[in-house]
């Protein structure tokens, strides 16, 4: 199976102030289709997931752009350039490449 | 608006059964693979299972494989999750998601509000 590591496990940010995110899976998520399914979604209190970020980098539909992601192969980032309150939550990375599909552990992101 | 409503909830012995439902409306149904994921209390997401959007091929993870099945009725736009022999550790909330492709669920895009099950004696 596909390990995905998150870190930090917890992040406190000030409003207005920048967060970054860092997701790293135990193999490369490059599919054999030449796309990479590397997904993040953000689980706000009491609210099922929602997916902000799929193939690395693409704003799903009605996610504001202050949030973005990067990376390639095993090496990923969500980052949220300027945090508002609505952003409190955990952020999971997920990848889709290979069954089982699997999640990062999470990370809270929460108001300094 | 695309929606997925959960149902079937509840609380079970150990070693019982239970069916979930999935009420999909607002997409064409059949043209996407759909996926099961759980929640148990307190911890981070586990994805359970998975089926194209023909049905024609299903995936699962091995800590449910053999007593979990997905099933899904696109006459019906409804997904099921026919669960049995349950244990205490299968206890979480189970989203439905919905995937972006029609064969494999690689990205789940919307997800439903979920259902509580609850595996004690």
């Amino acid at each position: 199976d596909i390990v995905m590591t998150q870190t930090p496990l917890s992040s406190p940010v000030a409003l207005g102030q920048p967060a970054s995110i860092s997701c790293r899976s135990s193999q490369s998520l490059v599919h054999s289709d030449g796309n990479t399914y590397l997904s993040w979604l953000q689980q706000r209190p009491g609210q099922p997931p929602r997916l902000l970020i799929y193939k690395i980098s693409n704003r799903f539909s009605g996610v504001p752009d202050r949030f973005s992601g990067s990376g390639a192969g095993t090496d990923f980032t969500l980052k949220i350039s300027r945090v508002e309150a609505e952003d409190v939550g955990i952020y999971y990375c997920m990848q889709g490449t290979q069954f089982p599909l699997t999640f990062g552990g999470g990370t809270k992101v929460e108001i300094k | 608006e695309v929606q997925l409503l959960e149902s079937g909830g509840g609380l079970v012995q150990p070693g019982g059964s239970l069916r979930l439902s999935c009420a999909a409306s607002g997409f064409s149904f059949s043209n996407y693979a759909m996926a099961w994921v759980r929640q148990a209390p307190g911890k981070g997401l586990e994805w359970v299972t998975g089926l194209s959007g023909s049905a024609t091929s299903t995936y699962y993870a091995d800590s449910v494989k053999g007593r979990f099945t997905i099933s899904r009725d696109n006459s019906e736009n409804t997904l099921y999750l026919q669960m049995s022999s349950l244990r205490a550790e299968d206890t979480a909330v189970y989203y439905c998601a919905k995937g972006q492709g029609t064969v494999r669920p690689h990205t789940l895009g919307v997800w439903g509000q979920g259902t509580t099950v609850t595996v004690s004696s």
